[in-house]
Parts: C-alpha cells; sequence; structure tokens
C-alpha cells in the first residue's frame, strides 16, 4: 500500500499571505489528523477529521483550518500567516478503530519570512 | 489532560551498547501507548505500540518497550545500538484518536 503523501514538501510564504497544504491518507484510512511540529512546542495536534466532519480539535487559533472531502483527502488552510507559523505540518491517517495507530507523511516544511 | 514525559532531551551511547529511551505518561486510565522514530528531514514513522495484551512490546528494527502501570512506564529499550539508530524518539499517547507527544529525546550513537 502507498503511504500517506503530503503535497508540497516546502513551501516558503510572505507574513500575511495565506497557504493551503494537502495530504492523502493511506488506501482505505478514513480518519486524517494533522500536527504543527517545531523546535520550541515540539508536536501539537491541530485537528482530525473523519467522513469529512472534524471531530477533534486542537488549541490553535482560528486561523488554522482544514476539510476533508469524500474521497478522505484532506486539506489544512492556514490564513494571515504569521513568522510563528513556520513549522513543519504533518499529515497522518489511521482506519478509526479506538486507539488505533497512526501513519504520518513525510510533512511540508512551510517557511514564513 | 493527560501527558507524557520523556527524560532526557538527548541521549548519546556507543556502537554495540544498550539503548534505553524513557517515557512516563500521566493518566488515570491505561491508554494506548506509542514510540515513534523521526529521522531528519522526515515524518515520524511508528515503532511499536503497547495494546494491553502483553506488558513486553517488540517493534520494529529491534527495539522493544515495556509497559509498567505502577510506575506510568513505557520505557524503549534495544540490546545494541548501531548507527543507523540515530534519530529523534517520540513517545504518545491517546486515548482515542488525538496523540499527544512527548519533547523527544535524539539519540546519538558514537562509533
Amino acid at each position: 500500500k502507498a503511504g500517506v503523501t503530503q503535497t508540497p514538501r516546502y513551501l516558503i510564504k510572505t507574513r500575511g499571505q495565506q497557504v493551503t497544504l494537502s495530504c492523502s491518507p493511506i488506501s482505505g484510512h478514513r480518519s486524517v489528523s494533522w500536527y504543527q511540529q517545531t523546535p520550541g512546542q515540539g508536536l501539537q495536534f491541530l485537528f482530525e477529521y473523519f467522513s469529512e466532519t472534524q471531530r477533534n480539535k486542537g488549541n490553535f487559533p482560528g486561523r488554522f483550518s482544514g476539510r476533508q472531502f469524500s474521497n478522505s483527502r484532506s486539506e489544512m488552510n492556514v490564513s494571515t500567516l504569521e513568522l510563528g507559523d513556520s513549522a513543519l505540518y504533518l499529515c497522518a491517517s489511521s482506519s478509526d478503530s479506538f486507539g488505533d495507530e497512526q501513519y504520518f507523511g513525510p510533512g511540508t516544511r512551510l517557511t514564513v519570512t | 489532560a493527560q501527558s507524557v514525559t520523556q527524560l532526557g532531551s538527548h541521549v548519546s551511547v556507543s556502537e554495540g551498547a544498550l539503548v534505553l529511551l524513557r517515557c512516563n505518561y500521566s493518566s488515570s486510565v491505561p491508554p494506548y501507548l506509542f514510540w515513534y522514530v523521526q529521522y531528519p528531514n522526515q515524518g515520524l514513522q511508528l515503532l511499536l505500540k503497547y495494546t494491553s495484551a502483553a506488558t513486553l512490546v517488540k517493534g520494529i528494527n529491534g527495539f522493544e518497550a515495556e509497559f509498567k502501570k505502577s510506575e506510568t512506564s513505557f520505557h524503549l529499550t534495544k540490546p545494541s545500538a548501531h548507527m543507523s539508530d540515530a534519530a529523534e524518539y517520540f513517545c504518545a499517547v491517546t486515548h482515542g484518536y488525538q496523540l499527544t507527544f512527548g519533547k523527544g529525546t535524539k539519540l546519538s550513537v558514537i562509533p
């Protein structure tokens, strides 16, 4: 099976712009989660989608949003970018059994200048 | 709220020596526990998962972890370190669909 794919792998944006990141889960996986990784804060949960619905949300401002499509692919959007949004954004998919392991993509490295 | 503490942000071992990476969780109910590894410029790779079927869990690449409820610990071990084990290791806990990660431990292997 193909793994989780994320596009693009690298992005450079200017403060105030918006950005959209894409994630394709492992075939058959219906749950997609997003995490932000920074040197200072480590790995933090952003949100999780299942069957096109946001099921869980982390403690991030409303500038961070996401959605999931009927084929389980997911996108996350960050509006009005700030310098502090520079991070590695990781997408993970799972088969949706309670406590199931999550499989991660390679991440998108976002740099905000 | 559940939390995970990884003792030691950086651990160095000699090639061939025992690897021990420590993880303690905070939870009143035994959670699901995981260890992940991250190589530079890559995503997270699952090493192993505690499922409550057995307290000693074997994972990939020769790693294993022992769940000790009395100590709320889930330490990761490997009998003999290889150069290829140099990476950052994360312990994570979940009670459902959201992972909570520790801060990570960078493992260096000295030839």
